[in-house]
């Protein structure tokens, strides 16, 4: 089982709501991602969070993302005024990322949070 | 840009064939390779992770061949098992620039009894 727990495990929403989706990391790990797969495509990387800032973005994280640690802890992806289109798997990820250690590099997946837009 | 592409797109087998699956990628400066597994509707399952400095990585029944200068990555599976049913994804970091693992399609294996 992932050691990254991610809620919910699945959405269904209406065109244009806004989603918040959120995930709860390894404790001691530094790099946040958050990645989406469509049904029958690619995992796509949206953003990317070190140190409580983004550190990377695609392009398809636009103004309708936004990505934020409200607690300190939780992890969470806003999607405002959801499209159909935004329907997909939605994962969050986690990598250690300290020098020398075995395991550092690896990357860490949870479970996914299944979006459905109507 | 980092392209990853996965041969064959899916595959269909019986239990107890030897079996490899393809990755490749057209920039060779990478930092590590990593292979997964995806059941089906399910989150990514961490398999083997090659460090750019490593050749191979083995797992149990798999082991993960790593060939820069020709931009390969072969995932071998031996005696494959129904169990083995998954996609098996492979995802290249590179080395410079961005840092973000940029995933191919994945194999959809079925290993039938």
């Amino acid at each position: 089982e992932p050691e990254v727990t991610q809620t919910p495990s699945h959405q269904v929403t209406q065109m244009g709501q806004e989603v918040i989706l959120r995930c709860v990391p390894i404790s001691n790990h530094l790099y946040f991602y958050w990645y989406r797969q469509i049904l029958g495509q690619k995992v796509e990387f949206l953003v990317s969070f070190y140190n409580n800032e983004i550190s990377e973005k695609s392009e398809i994280f636009d103004d309708q993302f936004s990505v934020e640690r409200p607690d300190g802890s939780n992890f969470t992806l806003k999607i405002r005024s959801t499209k159909l289109e935004d329907s997909a798997m939605y994962f969050c990820a986690f990598r250690w990322g300290g020098g020398g250690i075995p395991g550092a590099n690896v990357l860490t997946f949870g479970a996914g949070s299944r979006l459905t837009v109507l | 840009k980092q392209e990853v592409t996965q041969i064959p797109a899916a595959l269909s087998v019986p239990e107890g064939e030897n079996l490899v699956l393809n990755c490749s990628f057209t920039d060779s400066a990478i930092y590590n390779l990593q292979w997964f597994r995806q059941d089906p509707g399910k989150g990514l399952t961490s398999l083997l992770l090659i460090q750019s400095s490593q050749r191979e990585q083995t797992s149990g029944r798999l082991n993960a061949s790593l060939d820069k200068s020709s931009g390969r990555s072969t995932l071998y599976i031996a005696a494959s098992q129904p169990g083995d049913s998954a996609t098996y994804l492979c995802a290249v970091r590179l080395a410079g620039g961005s840092y973000i693992p940029t995933f191919g399609r994945g194999t959809s294996l079925i290993v039938h009894p």
